[in-house]
C-alpha cells in the first residue's frame, strides 16, 4: 500500500494568514493526488483534484501543487469557513489510501 | 446535482454481517465507481472498496475476504455488505463516487454511523 504521511496534523491559525499543509507520498504517484476538505460533522468535499486542479466552485485562495512524492496544498488567506480537517488522497494504486489529516482551526 | 444517500442498521452485534445501501439520486449510476469509505470515530478515512456500474468490484486487501459491494443499477443502488463484525469495526460509513477507474472521488454521501454491539 501507498503510505500518506501529512502533516502538520493540526494547525491554528488567524484569519487572512496563508496556511500551508504537505502530503508525502511513499512511492511516485505521479499527478494522481487529491484534497478533500471535512467540516465538523458533514461529509467530505472534493477541492483539488489531479495535484493543482480546483474542483468546480471552489474558492481560489485553495491551491495544490506538487508532482512525484511531495505535495503541497495552500489556503492563501484563511477564512472563518475554512475550519475543518482536510485529507489527501491517492489515487495512482489500491487501495486508495488517504493522509492522516490536517485539522485546521482559527486562532 | 448527484446526491448519494446511505441507509441500514444503526447497530450491529458481533460476529453479524453489517449490511448498507446508498441510494444515488440526480444521476445515473452508469459509467462511474462507486465507492464505500468508513471513518472510525476520531479517526481517519479508509477505502474499503470500490464497484463499477458492470459490477466489477475492487477490495481493500485489509478486510480481506470480508466484504461484498454489490450494484443494483435498476435501482440506482450499491450495497456493501461486510461479515464478522467486531467493536473494531464501528465507524461512520460513507458511500461516493469516483471516476477514473474510481480513483477521483468527486461526490460524498453524508455517511452513516454503524456501531458494533452486544
Amino acid at each position: 500500500d501507498i503510505q500518506m504521511t501529512q502533516s502538520p496534523s493540526s494547525l491554528s491559525a488567524s484569519v487572512g494568514d496563508r496556511v500551508t499543509i504537505t502530503c508525502q507520498a511513499s512511492q511516485d504517484i505521479s499527478k494522481y493526488l487529491n484534497w478533500h476538505q471535512q467540516k465538523p460533522g458533514k461529509a467530505p468535499k472534493l477541492l483539488i483534484y489531479d495535484t493543482s486542479n480546483l474542483e468546480t466552485g471552489v474558492p481560489s485562495r485553495f491551491r495544490g501543487s506538487g508532482s512525484g512524492t511531495e505535495f503541497t496544498f495552500t489556503i492563501s488567506s484563511l477564512q472563518p469557513e475554512d475550519i475543518g480537517t482536510y485529507y489527501c488522497q491517492q489515487y495512482d494504486n489500491l487501495p486508495l489510501t488517504f493522509g492522516g489529516g490536517t485539522k485546521v482551526e482559527i486562532k | 446535482q448527484v446526491q448519494l444517500q446511505e441507509s441500514g442498521p444503526g447497530l450491529v452485534k458481533p460476529s453479524e454481517t453489517l449490511s448498507l445501501t446508498c441510494t444515488v439520486s440526480g444521476g445515473s449510476i452508469s459509467s462511474f465507481y462507486w465507492i464505500w469509505i468508513r471513518q472510525p470515530p476520531g479517526k481517519g478515512l479508509e477505502w474499503i472498496g470500490s464497484i463499477y456500474y458492470s459490477g466489477s468490484a475492487n477490495y481493500n486487501p485489509s478486510f480481506k475476504s470480508r466484504v461484498t459491494i454489490s450494484v443494483d443499477t435498476s435501482r440506482n443502488e450499491f450495497s456493501l455488505k461486510l461479515s464478522s463484525v467486531t467493536a473494531a469495526d464501528t465507524a461512520v460509513f460513507f458511500c461516493a463516487r469516483g471516476s477514473f477507474m474510481g480513483g477521483l472521488i468527486d461526490y460524498w454521501g453524508q455517511g452513516a454511523l454503524v456501531a458494533v454491539s452486544s
